[in-house]
């Protein structure tokens, strides 16, 4: 199974709004509503921030929202914050039954 | 709490074998899919496999199918990532994590593994 594709940078400036996408095929992100979206600062764990395309785990601002449309899922962050410069990655359930990773995206705050 | 205590980090030579841990605590083991992740220097996450410690259903990615082995010992709460023989290539930190809602995604994560391969 190949990496989802997530752009390799974004960026923005505080208070704005940027859309991280997240591409798959029909065996992973379009037949599955099992998106997952994780943010990772330098030397830290992973921390999840989206589960299940749109949910949010207690504790993470609701800035922070998912979509998905066929084989594409979005990570949308609002009002940029200094700290949500981190790296962002996406998963996805597969059709054999794993999890696969994208290839991260590094958020940067100007 | 749940807490996710992984074991320290290791140096190690090419072709060695190597056992590195996790130890849940805070919430029922046997319930709750523990899962492996791979982070190679300055690169991103790889998802290597999943284990059910209530009956040790494991599943690996194809990519890591058969060149590591995932266990659990749930009469002390602790999952393993296991080589039997190290490349220089194995190196990375190594993260277990939680699965919130079966295999889907994580929701608790250890501290992580170095591991570190060398000759």
């Amino acid at each position: 199974q190949s990496a989802l594709t997530q752009p390799a940078s974004v960026s923005g400036s505080p208070g704005q709004s940027i859309t991280i996408s997240c591409t798959g095929t029909s065996s992973d992100v379009g037949g599955y509503n099992y998106v997952s979206w994780y943010q990772q600062h330098p030397g830290k764990a992973p921390k999840l921030m989206i589960y299940e395309v749109s949910n949010r785990p207690s504790g993470v601002p609701d800035r922070f929202s998912g979509s998905k449309s066929g084989n594409t899922a979005s990570l949308t962050i609002s009002g940029l914050q200094a700290e949500d410069e981190a790296d962002y990655y996406c998963s996805s359930y597969t059709s054999s039954s794993t999890v696969v990773f994208g290839g991260g995206t590094k958020l940067t705050v100007l | 709490e749940v807490q996710l205590v992984q074991s320290g980090a290791e140096v190690k030579k090419p072709g060695e074998s190597l056992k590195i841990s996790c130890k849940g605590s805070g919430y029922s083991f046997t319930s709750y899919w523990i899962g492996w992740v791979r982070q190679m220097p300055g690169k991103g996450l790889e998802w290597m496999g999943i284990i059910y410690p209530g009956d040790s259903d494991t599943r690996y990615s194809p990519s890591f199918q058969g060149q590591v082995t995932i266990s659990a010992d749930k009469s002390i709460s602790t999952a393993y990532l296991q080589w039997s023989s190290l490349k220089a290539s194995d190196t990375a930190m190594y993260y277990c994590a939680r699965g919130a809602r079966a295999v889907a995604d994580f929701d608790y994560w250890g501290q992580g593994t170095l591991v570190t391969v060398s000759s």
